[in-house]
């Protein structure tokens, strides 16, 4: 299984709601990645999880709050967001820092739009 | 820090012909890898092609290539026979050997003509 799966694909909140994305994977990887994708741009990165502690949180502001329950999932809590967090959100997840190339294998994404 | 470069907006390509995505980094580092990830309209991002940094011999997959300079810090893909599958955002990504996180170019947009 070289999957990364995301749920949901789409998602509409408003900027009073609580959601959460959802990533899972089963190749045995002990990192995990969420990104923030706009249009035509690439990849930010916003958080890190090693050895499902968090590692990197890159001045993320606190009304995204991710959660990583075991080595296999990885959630992204949202709360009070703001129109523009509309964008698509990437998990992704690699061997971790132990392994040669590490390429980070990547979710389709959950597309999410606040109103 | 690093950083990514990718000063190709958009490149277009004839279908079966070859066309040349560029890509530079900055580093002080000796011990590093380098990526080319594929991202086609609303589908997923995949990885296209790799390459170590301390390995001299350029990456090759099927009809996709690289030119490795490491000196010059350039790291360019070549795709070859060009097919209209290929059509994508195509990042050049650099990471550190030890550490987790990578680095993306702005990325280039490639078409590809019938």
């Amino acid at each position: 299984d070289t999957e990364v799966t995301q749920t949901p694909k789409h998602l509409v909140m408003g900027m009073t709601n609580k959601k959460s994305l959802k990533c899972e994977q089963h190749m045995g990887h002990r990192a995990m990645y969420w990104y923030k994708q706009k249009a035509k741009k690439p990849p930010e990165l916003m958080f890190v999880y090693s050895y499902e502690k968090l590692s990197i949180n890159e001045s993320v502001p606190s009304r995204f709050s991710p959660e990583c329950p075991n080595s296999s999932l990885l959630n992204l809590h949202l709360h009070a967001l703001q129109p523009e967090d509309s964008a698509l959100y990437l998990c992704a997840s690699s061997q971790g820092p132990a392994g040669v190339y590490n390429e980070q294998f990547f979710g389709p994404g959950t597309r999410l739009t606040v109103l | 820090a690093q950083t990514v470069t990718q000063s190709q907006p958009e490149m277009s390509v004839q279908e079966a012909e070859t066309v040349t995505l560029s890509c530079t980094y900055d580093t002080s580092e000796s011990d590093y890898y380098l990526f080319w990830y594929k991202q086609p309209p609303s589908r997923q991002m995949i990885l296209v092609i790799r390459q170590e940094a301390y390995k001299q011999q350029n990456a090759t997959e099927n009809r996709f290539s690289v030119n490795f300079q490491k000196a010059a810090k350039s790291f360019s893909l070549k795709i070859s026979d060009s097919q209209l599958g290929d059509a994508a955002m195509y990042f050049c990504a650099y990471r550190s050997a030890g550490d987790n996180d990578m680095r993306f170019g702005a990325g280039t947009r490639l078409t590809v003509k019938p």
